[in-house]
This record gives C-alpha cells, sequence and structure tokens, in this order.
C-alpha cells in the first residue's frame, strides 16, 4: 500500500546549526501531513502540521516545507538544542482515516 | 487535565495468553487508534475507531481485536493467535478529521 517514507535513519547536529530532516510520500490524496517528535521510552507528540493546499508553515523554532510536485515534506529546526534530540516522524492523513507514518529519523545533537 | 491514558506501562504475559491493554481519553474526541512499534521501526496501525460500536482494521489487526462501547474508551486485545506479540503499543485519539492526534505513554507488552 502507499506509504510515508524518510529519506535517513539518523542526523548529527551540533548544538546551534540548524537541522533540516526530509521525507518522502505517496499519497497525493492526503489532506494534512504532520511531524510528530518522539522521545525514548514516551508516546509521539505533535510538533506541527501542513494542509495539502500550503506548501509552507511556521512555528515556533520550527518550519514545514512541503513540495506537492516532487512529494517531499520537511521539518526545519532552527538552532538546535540537545532536549530537540528526538526520534522525528511524518506522518500523513486523508480525512477518514487514520494516520500513517514512516519510519523515522533519529536526530542527535552535540553541544 | 485532559488526556489520553494507556495501562499498565509495562505488561509481562506467558505465550499463548490474551491480554488487554487498556486506554481511556476524557479529550471528547471521537477518533481513537491503535499502533504497534518495534524496535527503530515506525508506528503501525493496528485499528481505528471513529465513532462508538464502529471500528475498522489497519494494516497488522490479525491476531488483534478491539472494541468501542463508550467514547472515552478503546480497549486492545492482543490474542494468542498474534505471532510475534512483543512490541510497544501506543493508543491515540483526535477529533474527527482532525490532522493531531493525541497520544498516551505506551504500553510495553513483553511475552515470554
Amino acid at each position: 500500500g502507499e506509504s510515508v517514507g524518510l529519506h535517513l535513519p539518523t542526523l548529527s547536529v551540533q548544538e546551534g546549526d540548524n537541522s533540516i530532516i526530509n521525507c518522502a510520500y505517496s499519497n497525493s490524496a492526503s489532506d494534512y501531513f504532520i511531524w510528530y517528535k518522539q522521545e525514548s521510552g514516551k508516546g509521539p507528540q505533535f510538533i506541527i502540521d501542513i494542509r495539502s493546499n500550503m506548501d509552507k508553515r511556521q512555528g515556533q523554532r520550527v518550519t514545514v516545507l512541503l513540495n506537492k510536485t516532487v512529494k517531499h515534506l520537511s521539518l526545519q529546526i532552527a538552532a538546535t538544542q540537545p532536549g530537540d534530540s528526538a526520534v522525528y516522524f511524518c506522518a500523513e492523513n486523508q480525512a477518514g482515516t487514520a494516520l500513517i507514518f514512516g519510519k523515522g529519523t533519529t536526530l542527535s545533537v552535540s553541544s | 487535565d485532559g488526556g489520553i491514558t494507556q495501562s499498565p506501562k509495562y505488561l509481562f504475559r506467558k505465550e499463548g495468553q490474551n491480554v488487554t491493554l487498556s486506554c481511556e481519553q476524557n479529550l471528547n474526541h471521537d477518533a481513537m487508534y491503535w499502533y504497534r512499534q518495534d524496535p527503530g521501526q515506525g508506528l503501525r496501525l493496528i485499528y481505528y475507531s471513529q465513532i462508538v460500536n464502529d471500528f475498522q482494521k489497519g494494516d497488522i489487526a490479525e491476531g488483534y481485536s478491539v472494541s468501542r462501547e463508550k467514547k472515552e474508551s478503546f480497549p486492545l486485545t492482543v490474542t494468542s493467535a498474534q505471532k510475534n506479540p512483543t512490541a510497544f503499543y501506543l493508543c491515540a485519539s483526535s477529533y474527527l478529521g482532525g490532522a493531531e492526534a493525541f497520544f498516551g505513554q505506551g504500553t510495553r507488552l513483553t511475552v515470554v
């Protein structure tokens, strides 16, 4: 079936750098794309979402970019901090169904 | 405080036994979901429910069963038919059609 995938399983950055986490998706009919953060042993936490009719959305220190032409989603984290270390998942949602998740990217921030 | 609660946090069972994982939410969400997560993997959908007394199979429903008798509750039973039940199980809820799902803290099930 169709699924959401991620380009890299791990990403290592220095504290203060900007981080970019990428995701490729295949379902053109999805209404929303969402980024979640999961810390070890905990449930995922919502970070930011973007509707399919948008190409950019900004939050606090985070920006999500959506490129529907190449079916690509990215999460940019500005001034990455050690507390940002976690696994990041992208997910897609089509109205009336459940979220479908990718495999995740582990972000490691060193100080 | 509003939230979604899973219990227990850790669960050990002998092979061949059925086990039921609890999930309760007081967020007044219509939709509830169960996911399974294996080490280093993403979340795979087991079952979801958008309304009381109705639910749909996800990608890996075999060996699992659910019920939705109340809006607040969506228990998951891992049956003896599930070949590899040891995993981290996550429950979530959301408004119907909403993008944001709220997750519980998970139940780590170990079958020995």
